[in-house]
């Protein structure tokens, strides 16, 4: 089974500056996806980011990109230029290839971006 | 991004009583559907998995009998809290898989707040 590990419960970051989410992830496949979904108050979960195990590149949607370690197991979230709206939950994701299209979610970070 | 369409977004209801909660993807077809259930400050635990056409497929220690799913088109997925109890007091929600192209996207719906008193 695959184990998805948000270590920080919470976190804060100045108006226009930059915060990392981390996650760290465990299986034993090799062919996954990985997401970063944000919750915000209203709770509609909207997909930020999505990166294929199989392509080194790291994904970047406009100020949102991720560092992701194959190797390490490891799918971080960097937000540039934090804006109030990106205040919310972020929940990291894991989905095996072509195994019904399950997510496993991570257990949450609670960004709170401050002016 | 698709969309996904949840009704209804907030119920109450009195103990015993059933509650159905509806789950449509406007602009896709949804061949894969799921339910979870989401604590307060939580994470989401999936339930089960609708395909339509066939039977749900649940996660350990959800009961089928209680949480009834119907998937019977490609665009609708229901789920019904039988005898609700205030237990069953939760926020509910349902996603749907893109499955077009190799995105392998889900997009969730805005979710439904079940309060049984």
């Amino acid at each position: 089974a695959q184990t998805v590990t948000q270590s920080q419960p919470e976190m804060s970051v100045q108006e226009a500056e930059t915060v990392t989410l981390s996650c760290t992830y465990d299986t034993s496949e090799n062919n996954y996806y990985l997401f970063w979904y944000k919750q915000p108050p209203s709770r509609q979960m909207i997909l930020v980011i999505r990166q294929e195990a199989y392509k080194q590149q790291n994904a970047t949607e406009n100020r949102f990109s991720v560092n992701f370690q194959k190797a390490a197991k490891s799918f971080s979230l960097k937000i540039s230029d934090s804006q109030l709206g990106d205040t919310a939950m972020y929940f990291c994701a894991f989905m095996k290839a072509n195994a019904g299209n399950m997510l496993t979610f991570g257990g949450g970070t609670r960004l709170m971006v401050k002016p | 991004g698709a969309v996904v369409s949840q009704h209804p977004s907030r119920v109450i209801c009195k103990s015993g009583t059933s509650v159905k909660i509806e789950c449509r993807s406007l602009d896709f077809q949804a061949t894969t559907m799921f339910w979870y259930r989401q604590f307060p400050k939580q994470s989401l635990m999936l339930m089960a998995t609708s395909n339509e056409g066939s039977k749900a497929t649940y996660e350990q220690g959800v009961e089928k009998d209680k949480f009834l799913i119907n998937h019977a088109s490609l665009t609708l997925s229901t789920l019904t809290v039988t005898s609700a109890h205030p237990e069953d007091s939760s926020f509910y929600i349902c996603s749907a898989r893109d499955g077009r192209g190799a995105l392998n996207i889900q997009y969730f719906g805005a979710g439904t707040r079940l309060s049984v008193l």
